[in-house]
């Protein structure tokens, strides 16, 4: 059975780092594409970045060049380095494919 | 960014009748491969989306057969047959090629 489980999000301040992991089970997060969406009450549904099964990488202008994509295969295992956060990266961080997803994990980025 | 635009934004539907979401993309989703990765998903109150329709019509394994997608190219409906309670929630319709991926802004639906 597939289930994929978030962890890592929380509270910090504006210029901060935070890194989410996801531990994934019932594939292999090497086999297709994985990657990380966003929610927020006013901007919806995000996609924030994806990892294809043979590594290439996408990002969505709003994270370019602060978030960092990256998968652990031993431990089948996603990750989202995130830094310097802003309050507009505040949302709920969901990992998963594009057939299914986690629960999500909550980030709140305020001074 | 590709556009997806979804109408209408809210739908009250009484149980037992049909509802259609209609979902307009700014560029055409028709791929050389002859696929088009159209999704159509579902946000119950409280929980992540959960996938629905796949490449416009795909009903995943498990999804009620009331549950239809139809369209090409830039224009797509999902169909909802018999609406019942747990249809609730906010349907998502998704562009799932040439990244960045992109939503539709979503359709909530309650019942009446």
């Amino acid at each position: 059975e597939v289930n994929l489980v978030e962890s890592g999000g929380g509270w910090v301040q504006p210029g901060d780092s935070l890194r989410l992991s996801c531990a994934v089970s019932g594939f292999a997060v090497s086999s297709t594409y994985v990657g990380w969406v966003r929610q927020t009450p006013g901007k919806g549904l995000e996609w924030v970045s994806v990892i294809n099964s043979v590594g290439t990488t996408h990002y969505s202008n709003s994270v370019k060049g602060r978030f960092t994509i990256s998968r652990d295969t031993s431990r089948n295992t996603l990750h989202l380095q995130m830094n310097s956060l802003t309050v507009e990266d505040s949302a709920i961080y969901y990992c998963g494919r594009i057939s299914r997803w986690g629960r999500g994990t909550l980030v709140t980025v305020s001074s | 960014d590709v556009v997806m635009t979804q109408t209408p934004l809210s739908l009250s539907v009484t149980p037992g009748q049909s509802a259609s979401i209609s979902c307009k993309s700014s560029q055409s989703l028709l791929q050389s491969s002859g696929k088009t990765y159209l999704y159509w998903y579902l946000q119950k109150p409280g929980q992540s989306p959960q996938l629905l329709i796949y490449e416009v019509s795909n009903r995943l394994s498990g999804v009620p057969e009331r549950f239809s997608g139809s369209g090409s190219g830039t224009h797509f409906t999902l169909q909802i047959s018999r609406v019942e309670a747990e249809d609730v929630g906010i349907y998502y319709c998704m562009r799932g090629i040439e990244f960045p991926w992109t939503f539709g802004q979503g359709t909530k639906v309650e019942i009446k």
